[in-house]
């Protein structure tokens, strides 16, 4: 059975920083490109960055550029962002997400003071 | 980027309801085209992907169609599980980018 689970999220103070981790099993995670996709609460859908199947290619929304970091470990079957610098607009659902096929529940980050 | 409208925003829909949800797209992006549907407290679930290609396990009351920059999702008969949120979704190109979203409520 496919299965990504996210963790790491929590509430933050803006400017702080936060580190996502997703966890893959059931499929070969490094045949894989993955991303993360977030959703502000009420709001839609939005891509925040992907990184190809052997972590040498990375792809960023240009707001989150410089602040946020993808990567992945294949030896561990982990998905990882490293979100610096947060602002309160950066507050949403973080989703973990096979290819755009497979998506996990989703880890809370809140940033308020 | 490439900038994804759908519409309606809103859909006021029947059980057995024949439905339909479009998305146009800024740029031609050939097929690359994904549908997902959201129910509510959930993570997207993916619908159809290559603009008309439904995939593992959903049923086939989906059906999706449209190259270049205008596309259709098409539920033929609603059930109650399908009253949801849908996104389409463009891959041609970084940043992926979605549509607003469509409600389809009772």
């Amino acid at each position: 059975e496919v299965q990504v689970v996210e963790s790491g999220g929590g509430l933050v103070q803006p400017g702080g920083s936060l580190r996502l981790s997703c966890a893959a099993s059931g499929f070969t995670f490094s045949s894989y490109l993955m991303s993360w996709v977030r959703q502000a609460p009420g709001k839609g859908l939005e891509w925040v960055a992907s990184i190809e199947e052997d972590g040498n290619q990375k792809h960023y929304l240009d707001s989150v550029k410089g602040r946020f970091t993808i990567s992945r470990d294949n030896t561990r079957n982990s998905l990882y962002l490293q979100m610096n610098s947060l602002r309160a607009e950066d507050t949403a659902v973080y989703h973990c997400v096979r290819d755009f096929d497979f998506w996990g529940q989703g880890a809370r980050v809140t940033v308020s003071s | 980027a490439i900038w994804m409208t759908q519409s309606p925003s809103l859909l006021s829909a029947s059980t057995g309801d024949r439905v339909t949800i479009n998305c146009r797209v800024s740029q031609d992006i050939s097929t690359y085209l994904a549908w997902f549907r959201q129910k509510p407290g959930k993570a997207p679930e993916l619908l159809i992907y290559a603009a008309s290609t439904l995939d593992v396990a959903v049923p086939s009351r989906f059906s999706g169609s449209g190259s270049g920059t205008d596309f259709t999702l098409t539920v033929s008969s609603l059930q109650s599980e399908d009253f949801a949120t849908y996104y389409c979704q463009q891959y041609y190109s970084f940043p992926w980018t979605f549509g607003q979203g469509t409600k389809v409520e009772f």
